[in-house]
């Protein structure tokens, strides 16, 4: 069963702090993408990439930035951590260059305090 | 700018009605249009999709319909069941230039007994 791994489920961080989300897929997937839901919002894109060591800004990708050395995970970085970042960030993959074809991790729900 | 709009955002029906969730977009250059349906602490999983050459795609109760002159598409669940109950998400995408999806903001249904 192909699969998208976040690493954590929960997560509490204190303000200020560097926070790392990491996701890990196993299907071979040139496409990552880090989005983050909230309610009444739905699913924004914060960063994606394509390639490995590329990366592309989404629509909101301010206070965050991101890693992919390699092609399976691509990490979640929050520089310094606000409480306006508290919120269920989901890790996708998606392969080639099509549309479809997206797997989404379960998600994990950071916390800032 | 929120380029995909959903409606409503929650909405209650009885077992075997009709659900219907409603979207509109703004770019004419989106070609690709997914519903998700995500579970309680599970990731969106792909429901069903439409590309924009056809009006009406049908997946057993669940059917898109697709109105590209008012830029508007819909989800149709037929014979809603309580397994249903659920969030459910439109998305938009090109096959060209950014490939991410662009989510509305979710409708969140139950299906009453």
């Amino acid at each position: 069963d192909v699969k998208v791994t976040q690493s954590s489920r929960y997560l509490v961080k204190r303000t200020g702090e560097k926070v790392f989300l990491e996701c890990v897929q196993d299907m071979d997937h040139e496409n990552m993408f880090w989005y983050r839901q909230d309610p009444g919002l739905g699913l924004r894109l914060i960063y994606f990439s394509y390639d490995v060591k590329m990366k592309e800004k989404g629509d909101i990708p301010e206070g965050y930035s991101v890693s992919r050395e390699k092609k399976e995970r691509f990490s979640l970085i929050l520089e310094s951590a606000s409480t306006n970042q508290t919120s269920m960030y989901l890790c996708a993959s998606k392969p080639g260059q099509g549309v479809s074809g997206y797997t989404f991790g379960s998600g994990t729900r950071l916390t800032v305090v | 700018q929120q380029q995909v709009k959903q409606s409503p955002q929650s909405l209650i029906v009885q077992k075997g009605g009709i659900s219907i969730i409603n979207c509109a977009y703004e770019n004419t250059a989106f070609d690709y249009f997914p519903w998700y349906q995500q579970f309680p602490g599970k990731g969106p999983a792909l429901l069903i999709a439409i590309r924009p050459d056809v009006s009406e795609k049908k997946e057993g109760r669940f059917t898109i319909s697709f109105n590209k002159s008012a830029k508007q598409f819909s989800l149709h669940i037929m014979d809603s069941q309580p397994g249903d109950s659920a969030t459910y998400f439109c998305a938009a995408s090109t096959e060209t230039g950014r490939r991410a999806l662009t989510f509305g903001s979710g409708t969140r249904l139950q299906v009453q007994p």
